[in-house]
């Protein structure tokens, strides 16, 4: 069946450093890619998403990053503060209804 | 505008009893999801709705589980005999078109002692 995997499980940094979270997907008809941060105790929430028609995608420090033939998709972080840390997680839609979500990454930026 | 909306926040029931999680979803749309996500997992489908039919229900655990939208808005997830394996945060979600994004709401958090 369908599959997101998603690494690493938990990443440290200083703070003003770069992070990046890297998820592979299984189903070659997935064409939508979005990205969610979750805080503790609070519902996960959109921080970026990409179509299948372009490859990279920028808002402020946030970017990610596409590789339809090698079938992974990034999100980079950078200048990372405090409050980026939270739980991010990756998901896979193929056009339907079905969303395929990683495992999640717990990030903590160090002050 | 108002966003996903769940009810309960919390709670807390005995093993054995019988339970209902509410989901108010975006005004007009749609599609309507119901995830299960337990401490340090990822959100785990459960049942998708598209107007009023269950259109997918293959992540429903077993047949304790039911959910129901009868007017094609709001959502009520239901658990019967409820077992201490339940635990976890229900979340809904809604969205107004495909390869558009999920609406989160913020969970009900299911303790079952």
């Amino acid at each position: 069946g369908e599959n997101v995997e998603q690494h690493p499980s938990t990443l440290s940094v200083q703070e003003g450093d770069s992070a990046v979270i890297k998820c592979t997907y299984s189903d070659s008809a997935s064409n939508y890619f979005p990205w969610y941060k979750q805080e503790l105790g609070k519902r996960p929430q959109l921080i970026i998403d990409i179509r299948s028609n372009v490859g990279e995608k920028k808002d402020q420090r946030i970017a990610v990053t596409l590789n339809k033939t090698a079938k992974h998709f990034s999100l980079h972080i950078t200048e990372t503060q405090p409050e980026d840390s939270a739980v991010y997680f990756c998901a896979a839609s193929s056009g339907t209804y079905k969303y395929i979500f990683g495992t999640g990454t717990r990030l903590k930026v160090l002050a | 505008g108002a966003g996903v909306s769940q009810t309960p926040s919390n709670k807390v029931t005995e093993k054995g009893k019988y339970v209902e999680l509410r989901c108010d979803p975006i005004s007009g749309h749609t599609a309507l999801y119901w995830y299960r996500q337990s401490l340090g997992q990822g959100p785990e489908f459960l049942i998708y709705f598209q107007g009023t039919g269950a259109a997918d229900d293959s992540g429903l655990p077993n047949d304790r589980f039911f959910a129901v939208r009868p007017e094609g808005s709001v959502s009520t997830l239901k658990i019967q005999r409820t077992e201490r394996g339940d635990s976890a945060v229900y979340l809904c979600a809604s969205r107004d078109g495909n390869n558009s994004p999920l609406h989160f709401g913020n969970g009900t958090r299911l303790t079952v002692t």
